[in-house]
């Protein structure tokens, strides 16, 4: 069983366009992650949630603790944005953590 | 600051070699992950270790064993490497468990 699902896999974006990220888990959780890997390369971690939103430059990230939901949001996207998006949550019982299996993103000139 | 430093970045290693993939860190982190990325899975953890002195099995232990040498130090060695261990191996830290999480660059591991 996945604890944590995302969506799309896979999204092709032209430049500029809007993008949405969607994450939805199933255990309880102490907080969220969203991370992101461009190929070949390390993994960087953009935002930590535990309520509502957070911004930083172009992007959001939303979460809905009553719903087990959180969204990653790319505004005028760029194809410096092209990379994997991965989710990851941290249970709130223990040190474990739980990764989505990542959301891969094209943007195209 | 350097942030989260693995070595080596690349590895070739025969079926029944013996490494030690090193991590370390100078952010004063308590806590230190070892994970391993493989196609189309999540990250999955292989060990951590909560502070110094302690280290605990994660999802994935099997043919691993960990050592975290100091505050600053966390290595993961594989004693007999088999080629289900052909993988890319994250080290991470955190300074608990409402801090910021940084990740190492990975160390990609063939065996053949």
């Amino acid at each position: 069983k996945n604890e944590v699902e995302q969506s799309p896999q896979n999204l092709t974006a032209q430049e500029g366009e809007f993008i949405t990220i969607n994450c939805s888990y199933s255990v309880g959780i102490s907080a969220l992650h969203w991370l992101q890997q461009h190929p070949g390369g390390g993994i960087v971690s953009l935002f930590m949630l535990s309520s509502g939103k957070k911004k930083h430059g172009r992007l959001i990230a939303t979460i809905n603790i009553q719903e087990k939901h959180s969204s990653l949001h790319i505004t005028a996207s760029h194809p410096r944005d092209s990379a994997v998006y991965i989710c990851a949550v941290r249970s709130n019982t223990g040190n474990q953590f739980y990764f989505g299996t990542g959301t891969s993103l094209t943007v195209i000139p | 600051n350097a942030g989260v430093t693995q070595t080596p970045k690349f590895q070739v290693l025969k079926t029944g070699q013996s490494m030690t993939l090193q991590c370390a860190q100078d952010m004063n982190h308590n806590s230190m992950y070892w994970y391993r990325q493989d196609p189309g899975m999540g990250l999955r953890l292989i060990y951590y270790s909560a502070s110094e002195g302690t280290t605990d099995k994660g999802e994935v232990p099997n043919g691993y064993n960990v050592s975290r040498l100091n505050k600053r130090e966390f290595s993961l060695r594989l004693e007999s490497a088999a080629p289900s261990q052909t993988s890319v191996y994250f080290c991470a830290s955190e300074i608990g468990r409402e801090g910021g999480y940084t990740f190492g660059s990975g160390t990609r591991l063939t065996v053949v």
